[in-house]
């Protein structure tokens, strides 16, 4: 299928290395976030979350982190892989109790042998 | 098959034409969504179905939109008029009712383009 991310930031990554995906947010009161990945052709799929009273979490081979202070998100992949190559999108949940998601703009991973 | 389905996978349309898209959500999910996204850009907040419900549709761009989810499962996005502008892919997703997290399970989309 036609790729989602022409025309996003990329980060290119050896395989077997770290990779670090940056993510701003505007507003300070939100209070939940969640990673998705998008690979090519296929819909958004969750990765992870964290709510405003941390400042990591830890999955499999991920990290998110959270600065309130600066509004700023991170997601971690450790011994990045090429099935990671996608477009990771932050998210942060709107008012309202239910999955009101804003997405942010997205960021390429393209992993290389 | 387990997951979100959405028909037309792909749908080329001439402008002025009326355009129907379909989402079979995964079963026993009451919570159901639908996002637009355009190329090279995050996926948009369209409409928030809850049950049979539209609990929230403030993302309709304009009133040629309208979303129906009569029996609370399969949802139809209607898109009347159309125009260039609403090419994009319309995603479908949904969740379980009073999770909270923002866990989504999304379709593959259905691609639209308007000629």
């Amino acid at each position: 299928g036609e790729s989602v991310g022409l025309h996003l930031p990329t980060l290119s990554v050896q395989e077997g290395d770290n990779s670090i995906i940056n993510c701003a947010y505007s507003n300070s009161a939100s209070d939940y976030f969640i990673w998705y990945k998008q690979e090519s052709g296929k819909g958004p799929q969750f990765i992870i979350d964290i709510r405003s009273n941390m400042d990591k979490r830890q999955g499999q081979r991920v990290t998110v982190l959270l600065n309130k202070t600066v509004k700023h998100l991170s997601l971690q992949i450790a011994a990045t892989q090429p099935g990671d190559s996608a477009v990771y999108f932050c998210a942060e949940k709107g008012a309202g109790g239910y999955n009101k998601l804003i997405f942010g703009a997205g960021t390429r991973l393209a992993v290389h042998p | 098959g387990a997951g979100v389905s959405q028909t037309p996978s792909n749908k080329v349309t001439e402008k002025g034409k009326y355009v129907e898209l379909r989402c079979d959500p995964i079963s026993g999910h009451t919570a159901l969504y639908w996002y637009r996204q355009s190329l090279g850009q995050g996926p948009e907040f369209l409409i928030y179905f809850q049950g049979t419900g539209a609990a929230d549709d403030s993302g309709l761009p304009n009133d040629r939109f309208f979303a129906v989810r009569p029996e609370g499962s399969v949802s139809t996005l209607k898109i009347q008029r159309t125009e260039r502008g609403d090419s994009a892919v319309y995603l479908c997703a949904s969740s379980q009712q009073g999770t909270n997290t923002g866990e989504l399970f999304f379709g593959e989309g259905s691609r639209l383009t308007v000629l």
